[in-house]
């Protein structure tokens, strides 16, 4: 079946603009988190949902940064004013449960470079 | 506060030889880990997880990990090396500290396979 898929692959953008990158998680899969990879770094967690709602966004560095999950399914990450920190790989991930043991399976990332 | 220490960045081995990424975490619960698994241009894929059950845990393409529970460790091994198995590798702790399961990601380590 299909896997996790995001889009875009690559995202090139000016300081100051606004963003969105989408997620499209395994069907039927209710938890859906993001994740920032910064160059050699492992991902860095962002925001999870359960169904529609952000059971954690504890990771949301400011509050530059949104997302939702308007229909549990798809999700989108929005950043505002956007800085040229924010360049690194976005990852998307679903699972079918959130307990400590599902495992969550990974889209390939939207590569977001700010200039 | 759970962390995970990847404690070499890079791995460097013979092909047919024996691998062996290390990895130390620190949990003030019964954690879950995992080792993930990112091929060059491709998603990040679960090679295994230790759930509480079994400590010796069997993985995808001849991995297996040990959890050592004195140690604080969750070493990553191989019998023999592949130049396939080349790729970065990420050990992950996940466990309630905060109230859910939000995994924690290592710096990763770049195995490098030689002919």
């Amino acid at each position: 079946g299909a896997g996790v898929s995001q889009t875009p692959s690559n995202k090139v953008t000016e300081k100051g603009k606004y963003v969105e990158l989408r997620c499209d998680p395994i069907s039927g899969h209710t938890a859906l988190y993001w994740y920032r990879q910064s160059l050699g770094q492992g991902p860095e967690f962002l925001i999870y949902f359960q169904g529609t709602g952000a059971a954690d966004d504890s990771g949301l560095p400011n509050d530059r940064f949104f997302a939702v999950r308007p229909e549990g399914s798809v999700s989108t990450l929005k950043i505002q004013r956007t800085e040229r920190g924010d360049s690194a790989v976005y990852l998307c991930a679903s699972s079918s449960g959130t307990s400590g043991t599902d495992t969550q399976y990974f889209g390939p990332g939207t590569r977001l470079t700010v200039l | 506060a759970q962390s995970v220490t990847q404690l070499d960045s890079h791995v460097s081995v013979s092909e047919g030889t024996p691998v062996l990424l290390r990895c130390n975490y620190s949990s003030s619960y019964s954690p879950s880990l995992f080792w993930y698994v990112q091929h060059p241009n491709k998603g990040l894929q679960l090679l295994l997880k230790y759930t509480s059950a079994a400590t010796l845990v069997k993985g995808i393409n001849g991995f297996e990990a040990e959890f050592k529970k004195s140690e604080t460790s969750f070493h990553l091994t191989k019998p023999s090396a592949h130049m396939s198995d080349a790729a970065e590798y990420f050990c992950v702790v996940s466990d309630l500290a905060g109230g859910s399961y939000i995994p924690t990601f290592g710096r990763g380590t770049s195995l490098i396979v030689h002919p």
